[in-house]
């Protein structure tokens, strides 16, 4: 049974760029969230889709911008790249309309912006 | 000031030692989680708690809700325990703490 998957692993973009990540929940689980970690930091709530709805958003500018599949994947969009956007970037399941349920993460893509 | 906050910030402990991390949090909660991430960056999850005490082998979390106090005991603690050990709390979305980085030595 695989858990959380992310993919990529790694990922180096130029300023003013877009960027697309992607996340694959674990199996049984409908809801996905994102996550921005900065170094030496605790992650940052980004945005949760479930059912293919953004149902809630952190305090992310609209450069931030999501989509879920009905398969229950998830990618994250960044455009306009800046440098602060540097970060690993992390997914983690849960399961269905559960937000008590135990958290699942995937392993993160860490991206650098230059 | 931060909605969660945890001390120590950095920890260093010889192997066998008794450790505490504690996570104080100034919102109103329904649960509390206590995760672990490696330097690779993948996080695990540890606990979950909404009231009283939970263990896992060498592991224990006790939580205060009047206090808003949680505490992550390691007891005979081992280098593969070296890790940061992150305080999460869900109130209207999931609040995470800065983390505390341990190292255990031999």
């Amino acid at each position: 049974d695989a858990g959380v998957t992310q993919s990529p692993t790694h990922l180096i973009k130029t300023r003013g760029q877009q960027v697309t990540l992607r996340c694959s929940p674990k199996s049984g689980h409908d809801t996905v969230s994102w996550y921005q970690q900065a170094l030496g930091q605790g992650p940052q709530f980004i945005f949760q889709y479930y059912e293919e709805e953004e149902r809630q958003r952190g305090n992310f500018p609209d450069r931030f911008s999501g989509h879920q599949f009905p398969n229950y994947s998830s990618e994250l969009n960044v455009n306009a790249l800046l440098l602060g956007d540097s970060a690993l970037y992390l997914c983690a399941s849960s399961l269905p309309g559960q937000n008590n349920s135990p958290l699942h993460f995937g392993n993160g893509t860490r991206l650098t912006v230059t | 000031k931060n909605e969660v906050e945890q001390s120590p910030q950095n920890l260093t402990a010889q192997e066998g030692e008794f450790i505490t991390i504690n996570c104080s949090y100034s919102v109103g909660i329904s649960a509390l989680h206590w995760l672990q991430q490696h330097p690779g960056g993948g996080i695990v999850s540890l606990f979950m708690l909404s009231s009283g005490k939970k263990k896992h082998g060498r592991l224990i979390a006790t939580i205060n809700i009047q206090e808003k106090h949680s505490s992550l005991h390691i007891t005979a603690s081992h280098p593969r325990d070296s890790a940061v050990y992150i305080c999460a709390v869900r109130s209207d979305k999931l609040i995470f703490g800065t983390g505390t980085r341990l190292q255990v030595f031999p």
